[in-house]
């Protein structure tokens, strides 16, 4: 079984710039998550959908923020216009609806840098 | 709101010696725990997690946690540490989310590195 996939795996951009960001869950998931990890910090949540819809997006720093998940398959993250305190590690996970007694699965980040 | 401290951003032991990560969490109610690994150009793997019963928790990799309630603890172990354990190691508490899931509130992490 195929895990979580992100792409780009890095990404540097320029200041202004728009990035979009990738995220294949496990096929079958419906719950998947954005995290992202600022550098000397913890992981931090951002949002979470459930199939298609935005279930809590109370972790979205800002409204240049935008995610999306077309028809609960795979999820986007874009990111307009970039900042440099955008830069870190976001991660994806996906995990089967289960409540709070479930396991998140995660991909391996993608590490994005704006200069 | 829930939060986790992870007291040691390095450790570093010996291979074969005993390992022990800590971690405190403040949590509200009874709490979902969880401990990942990353290591180098992977995602976070699960390691094991902790909802309820049996307070002594067994993971992969000959890990295991114990969970204290009373000092808010859910520290990792390992008896006997391998070189392929080097990796950052996060602690994690999860809170049930409206609709479903659950989302995660981590410690910064620990960065383990194994001597030879």
């Amino acid at each position: 079984e195929a895990g979580v996939t992100q792409f780009p795996s890095h990404s540097v951009i320029e200041k202004g710039q728009t990035v979009t960001l990738r995220c294949d869950p496990i096929s079958g998931h419906d719950n998947l998550y954005w995290y992202r990890r600022v550098m000397g910090k913890e992981i931090k949540f951002l949002l979470h959908f459930v199939k298609e819809s935005k279930q809590d997006e109370s972790g979205m720093p800002n409204n240049r923020f935008l995610a999306e998940r077309t028809g609960g398959t795979y999820s986007t993250l874009k990111v307009q216009p970039a900042e440099l305190e955008d830069s870190g590690v976001y991660f994806c996970a996906s995990s089967q609806a289960m409540g709070g007694a479930e396991t998140q699965y995660f991909g391996p980040g993608t590490r994005l840098l704006v200069l | 709101a829930q939060s986790v401290t992870q007291p040691d951003i390095h450790i570093t032991v010996s291979e074969g010696a005993s390992l022990e990560l800590r971690c405190n969490y403040s949590y509200g109610a009874t709490p979902y725990l969880f401990w990942y690994v990353q290591s180098p150009g992977q995602g976070l793997q699960l390691l094991l997690k902790y909802f309820s019963g049996d307070t002594l928790v067994q993971g992969i990799k000959g890990f295991e946690a114990e969970f204290k309630r009373s000092q808010s603890s859910f520290n990792l172990r390992k008896p006997s540490v391998h070189w392929s354990d080097a990796a950052e190691y996060f602690c994690a508490v999860g809170a049930g989310l409206t609709g479903g899931g659950n989302k995660l509130t981590f410690g910064t992490g620990t960065q383990l590195k194994v001597e030879l």
